[in-house]
């Protein structure tokens, strides 16, 4: 089955940049998309198609996605920005939807 | 406005049943995929199920495959999971999630609050 690895934790000083990666079996290739979840909330979606965002989403937050690194961008991080973010794609070859583990931004 | 709302989560002793419930509004909810995420406590996302807008196809997880069933009732707006033969390590909050498309591999732009099931004696 398709894996999807992200970094347990990445912490970035207000201001910064906080870069968020996932790594997949020629991630490149397929779609994906990632989620923000706050403590006791459901998850909100920030990034689709790789580099999209939905209306409301701030241009703060961007993505990329190349080879086997797929990457969620997020520019002049606040505090507000805290939270686990999640990648997901779709694996075609099993018709399973993939979660990465998720990472922990932590805003010092 | 969107809206999904899960209902029928509760406390179950392993080896039994639950039903859970996710009625929409805002959409038209035959023109869309529809899936449900769990969370374990403490943990992360974890894909449990999907169904195509029509309902005529259907999706599992292994972790769940031959226990869980998936279905929606168009004529009512709702989407069911009925889960069997519960096991502890299915205690979660259930989520369910709408897909922006009528099949599998759009992306999930909606979730609803989700509902506690907890497995255990």
């Amino acid at each position: 089955s398709y894996v999807l690895t992200q970094p347990p934790s990445v912490s970035v000083a207000p201001g910064k940049t906080a870069r968020i990666t996932c790594g997949g079996n020629n991630i490149g290739s397929k779609s994906v998309h990632w989620f923000q979840q706050k403590p006791g909330q459901a998850p909100v979606l920030v990034i689709y198609y790789d580099s999209d965002r939905p209306s409301g989403i701030p241009e703060r937050f961007s993505g990329s996605n190349s080879g086997n690194t797929a990457t969620l961008t997020i520019s002049r991080v606040e505090a507000g920005d805290e939270a686990d973010y999640y990648c997901h794609v779709w694996d075609s070859s099993s018709d399973h939807w993939v979660f990465g583990g998720g990472t922990k931004l932590t805003v010092l | 406005e969107v809206q999904l709302l899960e209902s029928g989560g509760g406390l179950v002793q392993p080896g039994g049943s639950l039903r859970l419930s996710c009625a929409a509004s805002g959409f038209t909810f035959s023109s869309y995929a529809m899936n449900w995420v769990r969370q374990a406590p403490g943990k992360g996302l974890d894909w449990v199920s999907g169904i195509t807008g029509s309902g005529s196809n259907t999706f599992y997880a292994d972790s769940v495959k031959g226990r869980f069933t998936i279905s929606r009732d168009n004529s009512k707006n709702t989407l069911f999971l009925q889960m069997n033969s519960l096991r502890a390590e299915d205690t979660a909050v259930y989520y369910c999630a709408k897909e922006e498309g009528p099949t599998p591999s759009y992306y999930f732009d909606f979730w609803g609050q989700g509902t506690l099931v907890t497995v255990s004696s």
